[in-house]
């Protein structure tokens, strides 16, 4: 059975702290895997990553691939409050456009 | 402006009643999507269609029933036979087979209680 785990399910943090979230998969197919923020209602999209070890920023996150290990690491630096959101990580199968996304990390950021 | 527009944002139903949520995207995408999310749960897969007039099940389809005519819309609809059908439910659409992004686009969601 396909699989995509995210940990950890939740943490709360100070503004200024650093996050490190993980998305670990076991799929038959794999084409890339991505990640969302999702604030209150829509997700909204922030990375897709295909090839192992090219990281990818925009401002203060980051995010990697290993696809010898299975499994993606989602970091923000300097949090603040406008970072807590939950943090859905999702994979792409070949051939079909369907995305299996995880549980979720819900992030809480405390002033 | 390009988007997915989902309606209704609230929807109340009893227990034994059918009820459609709309889902309609501007953008010219070919596939689209729905998912379900419950506290805890993620993103579920109900239903997607890659193509007008095709849809295939996903992860939980029992109880649910879609319908793609036109390329523009794809509604939902939740049957008296989904055992919980209390949740928040998303609409998607991405570009499809050519050129595929995985991006998805998502609707501001149809919150549906029962009561």
């Amino acid at each position: 059975e396909d699989k995509v785990v995210q940990s950890p399910l939740s943490l709360v943090v100070h503004e200024g702290d650093t996050v490190t979230l993980n998305c670990s998969y076991e799929v038959t197919n794999f084409r890339s895997l991505l990640w969302y923020k999702q604030e209150k209602k829509a997700p909204t999209f922030l990375f897709m990553l295909t090839s192992s070890g090219i990281e990818k920023k925009s401002g203060r996150l980051s995010s990697i691939l290993d696809k010898k290990e299975l499994f993606s690491i989602l970091n923000i630096t300097a949090t603040q409050t406008g970072d807590s959101a939950i943090y859905l990580c999702a994979v792409l199968y070949y051939g079909n456009n369907r995305l299996a996304f995880g549980k979720g990390n819900q992030v809480v950021v405390i002033p | 402006d390009g988007g997915i527009t989902q309606s209704p944002k609230y929807l109340f139903r009893k227990e034994g009643q059918n009820v459609t949520l709309s889902c309609e995207q501007n953008l010219n995408h070919d596939a689209m999507y729905w998912y379900r999310q419950d506290p805890g749960q993620g993103l579920r897969l109900i239903y997607y269609s890659q193509i007008v007039n095709d849809f295939q099940k996903g992860d939980i389809a029992e109880g649910y029933s879609v319908s793609r005519e036109k390329k523009e819309s794809f509604p939902l609809t939740v049957t008296s036979a989904q055992k919980n059908p209390t949740a928040f439910y998303l609409c998607a659409s991405s570009t499809g087979l050519a050129g595929i992004t995985g991006e998805l686009f998502f609707g501001e969601g149809s919150r549906l209680t029962v009561l």
